[in-house]
């Protein structure tokens, strides 16, 4: 079974930059998940979706950060513009999500970002 | 205060030894237990899960929870130098019940 894929892996950018983070879930996993991972730090949800509808984004900064999930599949995260506090791996992660049971989230190996 | 509270090491140990990493937390709603290990440059990976309060022993590894006093173990026997890598908890439960908080890590080493 192919796990969750992320790309690209690393990403160096001037701050003020835009940049943008893609994540292929698990084949039927219905949600997904992007978590942030300053480094010395556990990871940190950003945002949750249950199929392409939002489920938690309440520790997401949208007043530079925005997340979509067209068709339910696959994830792309945004960041305009970049702040050097920024800097950090974004992992996604994804789990099949159906009830408020408990569901194991798999993670994806992260995107490096670091914001010069 | 940290929702979930976890020693961030580093703690360097001897092959061989009984490996103790906890956690403690705030949240009485929490009902699920995670660990998970990372290794450098990897996404973190389950390894084992607890409902509520009590043991569950996996191999080498046993998990136990104690929702009295808010506070989880994991312990490690005969460790080995895989081993080495950052342990992380992770919990979730009550409202917005797939949500993970997790801990800061503990950064392991088992020398040879």
């Amino acid at each position: 079974e192919a796990g969750v894929a992320q790309s690209p892996r690393y990403k160096i950018i001037e701050k003020r930059q835009s940049v943008a983070f893609w994540c292929n879930p698990i084949s039927g996993h219905a949600t997904l998940y992007w978590y942030q991972q300053i480094l010395g730090q556990g990871p940190k949800l950003l945002i949750q979706f249950q199929n392409n509808g939002v489920v938690d984004d309440s520790q997401l900064p949208k007043d530079r950060f925005s997340a979509e999930r067209l068709k339910g599949v696959d994830s792309t995260l945004k960041i305009q513009p970049a702040k050097l506090e920024d800097s950090a791996v974004y992992l996604c992660a994804s789990s099949l999500g159906v009830g408020a049971s408990y569901n194991e989230q798999f993670f994806g190996p992260g995107t490096r970002l670091t914001v010069l | 205060q940290k929702e979930v509270e976890q020693d961030p090491g580093p703690l360097s140990v001897p092959e061989g030894a009984i490996v103790s990493l906890n956690c403690t937390y705030s949240n009485s709603a929490f009902q699920y237990f995670m660990w998970y290990r990372q290794y450098s440059r990897k996404g973190p990976e389950l390894l084992m899960y607890t409902y509520s309060s009590g043991n569950k022993e996996d191999g080498r590894f046993t998990a136990q929870v104690d929702k009295s006093s808010k506070y989880i173990s994991l312990f490690i026997r005969d460790s080995q130098p895989s081993d080495s890598a950052t342990y992380l908890c992770a919990m979730s439960g009550g409202q917005g019940a797939q949500k993970l908080v997790f801990g800061q890590g503990t950064r392991l080493t088992i020398n040879p």
